[in-house]
């Protein structure tokens, strides 16, 4: 069985401050999948990542996947209360069903 | 845009009625996905279809769950019987194979309460 495990499960902070949120997995994938979602709504696509090592930005928020594919990182500078939500991870094997952590509930307070 | 849209969003029944969802997918998107999330939990996968072929079903998918996608463009998720244990987010996700990635993208749920 593959699992993604979170951490942390939450986060609060003051606007303005960086965070870094963790998922980890004993599992390869082949891809890597950051979600967000808002109460009440579906997850919303951030980014894919499919090489290990790779980095990639969009706009305060930098991902990276681990070099061996079984970890990555979310890290996001400034956070602003527009960030809350709660931040999923999502491993996929090729053309198949994802894997989801449980998820980081990110609190970002004025 | 098109992206994947879901109805009801909101669904309220009672114990041991049926209860019908459908889902959208993006248009061009040959793969579509059924998952299910409870509170404080991710999505668990419940089913997929590739076209009209359904090609996978989890151990989450009792007996009472039916899917279908006739035409390899909608999907209809189907509960009968329903139990309380049934409550949860139900989000419809498609993709387009062929790719490199299988990237997934999510409608917004529909969100059942069995009372």
């Amino acid at each position: 069985t593959q699992l993604l495990e979170q951490s942390p499960q939450f986060l609060s902070i003051q606007e303005g401050e960086n965070l870094t949120v963790y998922c980890n997995s004993s599992s390869v994938f082949s891809s890597l999948q950051w979600y967000r979602q808002e109460p009440g709504e579906g997850p919303v696509l951030l980014v894919t990542v499919v090489t290990g090592g790779e980095v990639k930005k969009l706009k305060r928020l930098t991902f990276q996947f681990g070099d061996a594919r079984k970890d990555s990182s979310l890290h996001i500078t400034a956070a602003q209360p527009g960030d809350t939500g709660l931040y999923l991870c999502a491993g996929g094997q090729g053309y198949s069903t994802l894997t989801f952590g449980k998820g980081t509930m990110l609190l970002v307070s004025p | 845009d098109t992206g994947v849209s879901q109805d009801p969003r909101h669904k309220i029944t009672k114990r041991g009625q049926n209860v019908t969802f459908r889902c959208d997918p993006i248009s061009e998107h040959n793969r579509l996905y059924w998952y299910r999330q409870t509170l404080g939990q991710g999505p668990e996968f419940l089913t997929y279809f590739q076209n009209e072929a359904q090609l996978e079903k989890s151990r989450l998918l009792s007996d009472r769950f039916s899917a279908e996608r006739p035409k390899g463009s909608f999907s209809t998720l189907e509960i009968q019987r329903t139990e309380q244990g049934d409550s949860a987010m139900y989000l419809c996700a498609s993709s387009l194979m062929g790719v490199s990635t299988d990237t997934q993208y999510f409608g917004p749920g529909t969100r059942l309460t069995v009372l």
